[in-house]
């Protein structure tokens, strides 16, 4: 049984550049939320996607979006780089069906570059 | 914004020491998680404590919330080189919608 899985596992960009993630869930999972994590500290809240609808949002401007497909799997997408947006990107999944949404499983997370 | 507070950041003890780490925070919860992290990469669900429980084992792991206090503690009994790593409590909103709010994290160092 596969776990979260992500891509690219580490990517380099310049400022002003766009960037995709790509995320896919443990199997039987149906909710996907996607966390960053600045190095030393602990991860924030993005915005978590269940039935392909942004459900919840964090603190952080539109440049940052997402999408989750009919399988379940979902992309967090950056627009217009920032040198602050170097971080460990996780991606965390869950059933929100079956009564336990608190059960998460996190990705390896892809780490990304801005320079 | 994050809303755990660990406390201490940093930990080094021996191998066989019990190690404790203390996490506040400051709005109401419906539930409470301790993660691992190994060197950057992906978090470990350890343990959940729920608003109306105390107190809770899993192994070597012992979490405890006080809610009146805000706070929850971690203890890890007879450490073990493998328990190096990074230790992030995470709260939950009142509403169990898994928007977890992460503090800094402990870095535990364990010498064998």
């Amino acid at each position: 049984d596969a776990g979260v899985t992500q891509s690219p596992t580490h990517l380099i960009k310049t400022r002003g550049q766009q960037v995709t993630l790509r995320c896919s869930p443990k199997s039987g999972h149906d909710t996907v939320s996607w966390y960053q994590q600045a190095l030393g500290q602990g991860p924030q809240f993005i915005f978590q996607y269940y039935e392909e609808e942004e459900r919840q949002r964090g603190n952080f401007p539109d440049r940052f979006s997402g999408h989750q497909f009919p399988n379940y799997s979902s992309e967090l997408n950056v627009n217009a780089l920032l040198l602050g947006d170097s971080a460990l990107y996780l991606c965390a999944s869950s059933h929100y069906r079956t009564g336990k949404p608190y059960e998460q499983y996190f990705g390896p997370g892809t780490r990304l570059t801005v320079t | 914004s994050q809303q755990g507070e660990e406390d201490p950041q940093a930990l080094s003890i021996q191998e066989g020491e019990n190690a404790t780490m203390n996490c506040s925070y400051k709005t109401s919860i419906n539930n409470l998680q301790w993660y691992r992290q190994n060197s950057g990469r992906g978090l470990v669900h350890l343990i959940l404590i729920r608003s109306n429980e105390r107190e809770k084992h899993s192994g070597r792991l012992r979490v405890t919330l006080d809610t009146s206090k805000k706070s929850s503690s971690l203890l890890i009994t007879a450490s073990r080189a493998a328990d190096t790593a990074s230790y992030f409590c995470a709260t939950d909103t009142m509403y169990g919608n898994n928007r977890l709010a992460f503090g800094k994290g402990n870095q535990v160092v364990v010498i064998p």
